[in-house]
């Protein structure tokens, strides 16, 4: 079975503060695409990052950096200098190679507030 | 701006009734998705098309059909509308539809039946 978990349900910051996301995945495929989408207040959902399972390389873009893990199924998304535009819901996504279903398998998602 | 656009924004309506949410996907992409988020059943999806067809079917009720139109636009039909069918529906596009591809996301239609 495919399975998304997001064990951090909300996380409370002050801004400057470093703070990284939890996502750990189950699949059995070899291949497979890992997901991270950013919804802030006003609802829409927003394109972060892909990840395929053939590239462990870890990725930084600014402030945002992931971290894949194939050893412990996991792709950890960390802010570095937490911003108050940061507060939003972040949600880690999968998506396998079914056949025909392109589906995405979405964690639950972790809120995360920034305070000033 | 992921350039995909949803209409309308917002919809109240009362149960029974029938309503039709609109998605215009990006341009050159193919593909469109639905999902539905709601507070006790995260996101799900809902139906994906390609090019004119069906190609995957998820946790869709039979009160709901969709479809994919030739200029590429989709629609989605709820019907026989319940309380538990408020939620925000989103549309996704990707180019081709295929495992790689990277889901853009419109702004989504929030639903609120009462």
């Amino acid at each position: 079975a495919q399975k998304v978990t997001q064990a951090q349900t909300e996380i409370s910051v002050v801004e400057k503060e470093d703070v990284t996301l939890d996502c750990v995945y189950e699949t059995r495929d070899t291949t497979y695409y890992l997901f991270w989408y950013k919804q802030p207040p006003s609802g829409e959902l927003v394109f972060l990052i892909r990840r395929n399972s053939f590239d462990e390389q870890n990725e930084i873009s600014g402030r945002y950096s992931w971290n894949f893990q194939k050893s412990t199924s996991s792709f950890n998304f960390t802010i570095t200098a937490s911003q108050v535009v940061d507060s939003a819901v972040y949600f880690c996504a999968l998506r396998i190679n079914a056949g025909n279903n392109r589906k995405l398998i979405w964690g639950l998602g972790t809120s995360l507030a920034v305070n000033p | 701006d992921s350039g995909v656009t949803q209409t309308p924004k917002h919809l109240i309506t009362a149960t029974g009734q029938r309503v039709t949410l609109r998605c215009s996907p990006r341009s050159g992409d193919l593909s469109v998705y639905w999902y539905q988020q709601s507070l006790d059943q995260g996101l799900q999806f809902l139906i994906q098309y390609y090019n004119g067809e069906e190609r995957a079917k998820g946790n869709i009720l039979e009160r709901f059909s969709a479809q994919q139109f030739p200029d590429l636009h989709s629609e989605l039909n709820l019907s026989s509308l319940e309380l538990g069918d408020s939620a925000l529906y989103f549309c996704a596009s990707s180019p081709s539809g295929g495992n790689s591809d990277t889901q853009y996301f419109g702004p989504g239609t929030r639903l609120t039946v009462l």
